[in-house]
């Protein structure tokens, strides 16, 4: 098993540009989340999933769109990329058991310019 | 949703000592409580689950008070690769779906000294 895996590892953009990180997990979880990690603010729910083709906002969700069109994927879209969304981006699986916790992918560390 | 709150620390504690964290939650809807341990420029990671009934793994013990919304974690014969940031975390979700994902406290750092 592979986990969570996210891509790109490092990104940098412009201001303005769009992109998309990519979330795999071959789990077979139901549950797919995004988090921000930001100095001093610790880790913040952008979007999650609770199962194919359903998804809601976080606590941070402005300027990020998701969707999640298979129990596997679960891609964040950065719509017009600005220097606040500089970050560190977590993606994270769990199954049907809340008390398995979540597990993370490796990050996406993003800077814009 | 609501805030967890930790002890930023550090706390610089020697190699073979037993430290303790706590943490507060204010959503008095939170469902699972979770302990994750950070390494510099890593993902978090489970430590452990927090049970109700308190729950143990090696040298980790994990306490939770509903009442008081308090969560612990004490860490016994410490270690040098102990040294991490300590990660208190809380979900509104549960195994029937609705809300989910984690809240998360700022973490408290921990140096263990050789």
């Amino acid at each position: 098993n592979a986990g969570v895996t996210q891509t790109p590892k490092f990104q940098v953009l412009k201001t303005g540009q769009s992109m998309t990180l990519q979330c795999a997990q071959d789990m077979n979880h139901e549950y797919m989340s995004w988090y921000r990690q930001d100095p001093g603010m610790g880790l913040r729910l952008i979007h999650y999933s609770v199962g194919a083709g359903i998804t809601d906002q976080g606590e941070v969700p402005n300027g990020y769109n998701v969707s999640r069109s298979t129990t596997e994927d679960f891609p964040l879209r950065l719509l017009s990329a600005a220097p606040s969304q500089t970050s560190v981006y977590f993606c994270a699986s769990r199954g049907g058991t809340a008390l398995d916790g979540y597990t993370f992918g490796s990050g996406t560390r993003l800077t814009v310019v | 949703r609501k805030e967890v709150e930790q002890d930023p620390g550090p706390f610089n504690v020697p190699e073979g000592a037993t430290v303790a964290f706590n943490c507060t939650y204010s959503n008095s809807a939170s469902q699972s409580f979770f302990w994750y341990r950070q390494d510099c420029r890593k993902e978090p990671k489970l430590l452990m689950s927090v049970y109700s009934s308190g729950n143990e793994d090696g040298r980790f013990t994990a306490q939770l008070n509903r009442a008081s919304q308090y969560i612990s974690l004490l860490i016994r014969d410490s270690k040098l690769s102990d040294s991490a940031t300590y990660l208190c975390v809380v979900n509104i979700g549960y195994s029937g779906g609705g809300a989910d994902g984690l809240t998360f406290g700022k973490g408290t750092h921990l140096i263990i000294q050789p």
